[in-house]
């Protein structure tokens, strides 16, 4: 079975700082590693995607991510934080790549402090 | 191509009444997802199709709960006498599988908010 553990529910920064949102997992098999995004009242947008290719994976709006197998560890990071990036970020995991469910981590809020 | 689109956007009903919602998927794809989320909680897999056919289904979606996806296009999700334990965001995704392609995206639709009262 497939879980993953975010580390925080809520995660406070000032603008312009380093966001460091934590995620582990947990998979019997090779893992298919995900972070999405999601603002108030939306779905879910994908932000960056590990699927066993280069363990630094770059996503959109400057994210980016790094799989550590030894860590069991797939953390967001980004190097400076904006007011825009306000919002609930959850990792998932998937056993059969982006083509099958889901399974998520319960979230971080992540707020930007002007 | 204009999304995910998930109807109604929100729900109100009285403990025991049904509901159904309905997601229409983007035109192309074949998989479509069907996951429940409650405050606090990330999404939870509830049951995916592809085509019409339904592959797997979690045990969260007890008897009361019925999903089709009759001509694998839109489908609907049916709660039969709903629970106030059944309030939350019920989400909609849908993804491309090809023989060959397993990492294309799942983009989700913006969820029906269902509140049972």
């Amino acid at each position: 079975a497939q879980s993953v553990t975010q580390l925080g529910s809520h995660v406070s920064v000032s603008e312009g700082a380093l966001v460091l949102l934590r995620c582990n997992y947990s998979s019997s098999v090779p893992p298919y590693l995900f972070w999405y995004v999601q603002y108030p009242n939306q779905g879910l947008q994908l932000l960056l995607k590990y699927t066993s290719a280069a363990t630094l994976v770059k996503g959109i709006n400057g994210f980016e991510a790094e799989f550590k197998k030894s860590e069991t560890s797939f953390h967001l990071t980004k190097p400076s934080a904006h007011m825009s990036d306000a919002a609930e970020y959850f990792c998932a995991v998937s056993k059969g790549g982006s083509n099958y469910k889901l399974t998520f981590g319960k979230g971080t809020l992540l707020t930007v402090n002007p | 191509d204009t999304g995910v689109s998930q109807d109604p956007r929100h729900k109100i009903t009285k403990r025991g009444q049904n509901v159904t919602f309905r997601c229409d998927p983007i035109s192309e794809h074949n998989r479509l997802y069907w996951y429940r989320q409650t405050l606090g909680q990330g999404p939870e897999f509830l049951t995916y199709f592809q085509n019409e056919a339904q592959l797997e289904k979690s045990r969260l979606l007890s008897d009361r709960f019925s999903a089709e996806r009759p001509k694998g296009s839109f489908s609907t999700l049916e709660i039969q006498r709903t629970e106030q334990g059944d309030s939350a965001m019920y989400l909609c995704a849908s993804s491309l599988a090809a023989a060959g392609a397993r990492d294309n995206e799942q983009f989700f639709g913006p969820g029906t908010r269902l509140t049972v009262l």
